[in-house]
C-alpha cells in the first residue's frame, strides 16, 4: 500500500534535548511538508521541501531543522531552542507544487517531560 | 498572512439532518480550495476539492462563491460517522492555508 508513515506515534522530550521525528512516503511525491497543530488551532507550516536536497522555512521554523537527502524521507528535528514543543506534528506530501492536494501521515504527538 | 475563517461550532445535529458549513477566505488571489476532514487525534484527510462550478460527491456538496470569498460544505442525510472536524483550506499557489476547523457532532 502506498502512503505516508510517521514514527514514533508518541515522543517524550526532556529539557535541553533534541529529538527527531521520522516521515517516510512511498507515493513518489516530490514535495513534503511538516506542520504543527496545537489544540483548537489550525495547522501551521514549519518547513517544506519541493525537491531532494532543498527545503524552505515555513511560518514557524524557529527551533526546528530538517533534511531531505532522499525523496522518500523528510525527518524533522525539534531542537532545544524550541521552547514550546508540545504539539501534534503532521507530515504531508504532494505530487508537486505546494498548492496541490496534500496527503498526511498519521502524526506524532510530542510531549515535554 | 492571509486567513481562512470558520465557525468553530460545535454543530450538534440529529442523524438524518442536513447541515451546512461556511468559511471565508481573505486572499482574493486564492486559486484552489479544499475541504479536509479530521477525526479526533487523527490526521486530516481530503474530503473534496472545491470547484468554481460547485461539485458533489454522494451526500456532500461543495460550493465556491468568489465574489463573496466564501466556500460552503453541505452534508445531507447526516450519519453518526460524519462526526468530525471539517477544515476549510485555500491556496494562493504559494501555500495551503488551513482554517481552524468546524466541529460536527451527529447524534442518534
Amino acid at each position: 500500500d502506498g502512503g505516508i508513515t510517521q514514527s514514533p506515534k508518541y515522543l517524550f522530550r526532556k529539557e535541553g534535548q533534541n529529538v527527531t521525528l521520522s516521515c517516510e512516503q512511498n507515493l513518489n511525491h516530490d514535495a513534503m511538508y511538516w506542520y504543527r497543530q496545537d489544540p483548537g488551532q489550525g495547522l501551521r507550516l514549519i518547513y517544506y521541501s519541493q525537491i531532494v536536497n532543498d527545503f524552505q522555512k515555513g511560518d514557524i521554523a524557529e527551533g526546528y531543522s530538517v533534511s531531505r537527502e532522499k525523496k522518500e524521507s523528510f525527518p524533522l528535528t525539534v531542537t532545544s531552542a524550541q521552547k514550546n514543543p508540545t504539539a501534534f506534528y503532521l507530515c504531508a506530501s504532494s505530487i508537486g507544487r505546494r498548492s496541490e492536494t496534500q496527503y498526511f501521515g498519521p502524526g506524532t504527538r510530542l510531549l515535554v517531560l | 498572512r492571509k486567513e481562512v475563517e470558520q465557525d468553530p461550532g460545535p454543530f450538534n445535529v440529529p442523524e438524518g439532518a442536513t447541515v451546512a458549513f461556511n468559511c471565508t477566505y481573505s486572499n482574493s488571489a486564492s486559486q484552489s480550495f479544499f475541504w479536509y476532514r479530521q477525526d479526533c487525534r487523527k490526521e486530516p484527510k481530503l474530503l473534496m476539492s472545491v470547484y468554481s462550478s460547485g461539485n458533489e460527491d454522494g451526500r456532500f456538496t461543495a460550493q465556491l462563491n468568489r465574489a463573496s470569498q466564501y466556500i460552503s460544505l453541505l452534508i445531507r442525510d447526516s450519519k453518526l460517522s460524519d462526526s468530525a472536524t471539517y477544515l476549510c483550506v485555500d491556496s494562493s499557489g504559494y501555500a495551503l492555508n488551513f482554517g481552524k476547523g468546524t466541529s460536527l457532532l451527529v447524534t442518534p
